[in-house]
């Protein structure tokens, strides 16, 4: 298993600022995604922070908006710019195991943003 | 395009068994999961199916057919604390472990 922080566990912030969410991980991991929850809703992949290049966006979502760092094997960021209330999410870090895979991903317990 | 559906949310009585169906379209099929998520908290991963069948852990089990593109989990003897969200997820081929999740299930267990 892994244990995953994130910080912040949740903000509140004003429109037009960005804020920067980081996600620790105890173990090297390889692959690193981060997820959105909007409230009720269900989670919504973002990107795979990839580990020395560039992180992989899915369709809907761009660089510009989440930028994403992955420096070494252990931790990641994510920066939401330009914050509107349709940000206003969970966003959570999650990696999978090591090997084969399970179909399972491990889970911080998110950061809560309320954007006003 | 990929997609799981599953109901909006079902209701059962402590003690009850229920089944939660999810029905999936996807490309490069190879298993299925679930996900339990309480309120405010991180999704926990509760099972997984590669291979058609039913696989059992405690109270609850999973089961999937690929002919169907159906699985299922079941949940037996249920407690209240099983009040929560289950999510069923497909991993996508050859993507490292990267899940796509259906839209989720709210689970109420009455008294």
């Amino acid at each position: 298993s892994a244990v995953i922080s994130q910080k912040p566990s949740r903000d509140i912030c004003q429109r037009g600022t960005s804020l920067t969410i980081q996600c620790q991980v105890d173990s090297q991991v390889t692959m690193m995604f981060w997820y959105r929850q909007q409230p009720g809703q269900s989670l919504t992949l973002i990107a795979t922070a990839n580990q020395g290049s560039e992180a992989t966006y899915e369709s809907g979502f761009v660089i510009d908006k989440f930028p994403i760092s992955r420096p070494n094997l252990t931790f990641s960021t994510l920066t939401v710019s330009n914050m509107s209330p349709e940000d206003s999410s969970i966003y959570l870090c999650s990696v999978s195991p090591p090997g084969q895979s399970t179909g399972e991903l491990f889970f911080g317990e998110g950061s809560r943003l309320t954007v006003l | 395009g990929q997609s799981l559906e599953q109901p909006s949310e079902v209701t059962a009585v402590e003690g009850a068994i229920v089944q939660i169906n999810c029905t999936y379209q996807t490309s490069g099929f190879y298993g299925l999961s679930w996900y339990q998520q309480h309120d405010g908290g991180a999704p926990t991963f509760l099972s997984y199916n590669a291979l058609d069948g039913l696989e059992e852990t405690g109270r609850f089990s999973s089961f999937l057919s690929r002919s169907d593109s159906y699985g299922y989990l079941l949940l037996q003897e249920l407690q209240m604390k099983d009040s929560a969200s289950y999510f069923c997820a497909a991993p996508i081929y050859n993507q490292g472990g990267k899940l796509i999740f259906g839209q989720g299930t709210e689970l109420s267990v009455k008294p």
